[in-house]
């Protein structure tokens, strides 16, 4: 069974500040990883998608994968109130149609 | 704009009632997945389809069943509803080409009494 945990929070940041999400997982075989971000009462949407090793950026977004301790990490710069929502990191094997879905961090940003 | 589309945001049934869950999407996209979110369990994936007619199970499809006769639509069936099946139910679609990017809907919250 493929596993991927995440802490499930809440995590609070103030505004401004930086906020790290973490995420393990189990399967080694794993070639692809994502962020996915669910406001309360609404359906997740793709944030970032990473599939080798290093770091890569996106605006305010960057995201870090690091394959040998199979650990994928969001960091969210300059944090605001907008980005109070929960993550979720999704893993994918090679050649598989399915996600893997953590339970997801709650993260709080206090103005 | 990209559109999944779930034909009930609420439903309330009873234990033993037979339940669809529709689902429609307008991308053109091959593959089509049914998820259950419940607090504290995460998203986890009963059923996928990556073309007509096609259908595999996920993680839990113990209790469910699901359809797939055009490519544009995937229906979830409870058979004889549970308590147990309370739960927020995500329908999602990808392409073939990306088959990472999922496009969810914006789910059913189904309640059984």
């Amino acid at each position: 069974q493929k596993e991927v945990e995440q802490n499930s929070g809440p995590l609070s940041v103030p505004e401004g500040a930086i906020a790290s999400l973490n995420c393990t997982y189990s399967d080694r075989g794993s070639q692809s990883f994502f962020w996915y971000r669910q406001y309360s009462g609404k359906s997740p949407e793709l944030i970032m998608s990473i599939y080798s090793n290093g770091d890569k950026e996106d605006g305010r977004f960057t995201a870090q994968l690091n394959k040998a301790s199979q650990y994928v990490s969001l960091l969210i710069r300059d944090s605001q109130p907008s980005d109070s929502a929960t993550y979720l990191c999704a893993v994918s094997g090679a050649g598989s149609y399915q996600l893997t879905f953590g339970k997801g961090t709650k993260l709080s940003v206090i103005p | 704009d990209v559109k999944v589309t779930q034909s009930s945001r609420y439903l309330v049934k009873r234990t033993g009632e037979k339940v669809f869950l529709e689902c429609v999407q307008d991308m053109d996209h091959e593959n089509m997945f049914w998820y259950r979110q419940d607090p504290g369990l995460g998203l986890r994936l009963i059923y996928f389809s990556y073309d007509v007619k096609m259908k595999e199970k996920g993680d839990i499809p113990e209790g469910y069943s699901v359809s797939r006769e055009k490519k544009e639509r995937f229906s979830l069936i409870l058979e004889s509803a549970s308590t147990n099946q309370t739960s927020m139910y995500l329908c999602a679609s990808s392409s073939g080409q990306d088959v990472e990017e999922l496009f969810f809907g914006e789910g059913s919250r189904l309640t059984v009494l």
